[in-house]
């Protein structure tokens, strides 16, 4: 089953511009990751966030958790052309298991 | 340190054949899983491994797949009869034993079933 859903699917945007995802998911959580997905390669992890913490920042990278509402948000500033790639959002379920979201793809036009 | 291996990293076959990937973790990683990424959709867990054991096969189709992982190391997902629907990426990824949660993904295996 999926527990995430990303938001939005699709998103193109300007080199330099900045570009947020969101990701809303169903049950409890202990913690929510972000993978980068290049084509044809597999899921890199990017950022770590546990449910008692509400922002973290990770170089260009901003993630913001709101438990009340099952949601998150990915912020990438000053987008480059390397930052194309699918983004997705994973849920701890417990038991050292994931549950990934569709992805939302990201193109950065130069 | 070396990254996770997969192989082959293409397979095209017809549908009622069987296929096997291989996947080899990270050295002293002791989970390990293999998921299906279907095109255009986000990874979908197959099994998940602890050491040789399985702890969870829930959405594993087992009348056809199935996965071993012998000597808690490699791991090898086969498909028997393949599909037309089983077309996807497989990937597999591997887990240290720590607190956070982090997994290291495979560049995966595309199948396609003709």
């Amino acid at each position: 089953s999926q527990q995430g859903e990303e938001d939005p699917q699709a998103l193109s945007i300007q080199e330099g511009e900045n570009a947020t995802m969101n990701c809303s998911y169903k049950t409890s959580i202990n913690n929510l990751q972000w993978y980068r997905q290049n084509s044809g390669r597999g899921l890199v992890h990017l950022i770590l966030i546990r449910s008692n913490e509400r922002e973290k920042h990770s170089g260009r990278l901003r993630v913001t958790l709101d438990t009340s509402k099952k949601s998150s948000s990915l912020l990438i500033t000053a987008s480059r052309a390397a930052d194309t790639a699918s983004y997705f959002c994973a849920t701890d379920e417990g038991a050292q298991k994931l549950v990934f979201g569709q992805g939302t793809r990201l193109t950065i036009n130069p | 340190e070396a990254g996770v291996a997969q192989s082959p990293r293409y397979k095209i076959i017809e549908k009622r054949q069987s296929v096997a990937f291989w996947c080899n973790p990270i050295s002293g990683h002791a989970t390990l899983y293999w998921y299906q990424q279907i095109l255009g959709q986000g990874p979908k867990l197959l099994i998940q491994f602890q050491n040789n054991g399985v702890v969870d096969d829930s959405q594993l189709p087992k009348d056809r797949f199935s996965a071993e992982r012998l000597k808690g190391v490699d791991s090898t997902l086969k498909i028997q009869p393949a599909k037309l629907e089983d077309s996807a990426v497989y990937l597999c990824a591997s887990k240290a034993a720590s607190i956070k949660n982090e997994q290291f993904f495979g560049p995966g295996t595309r199948l396609t079933v003709l």
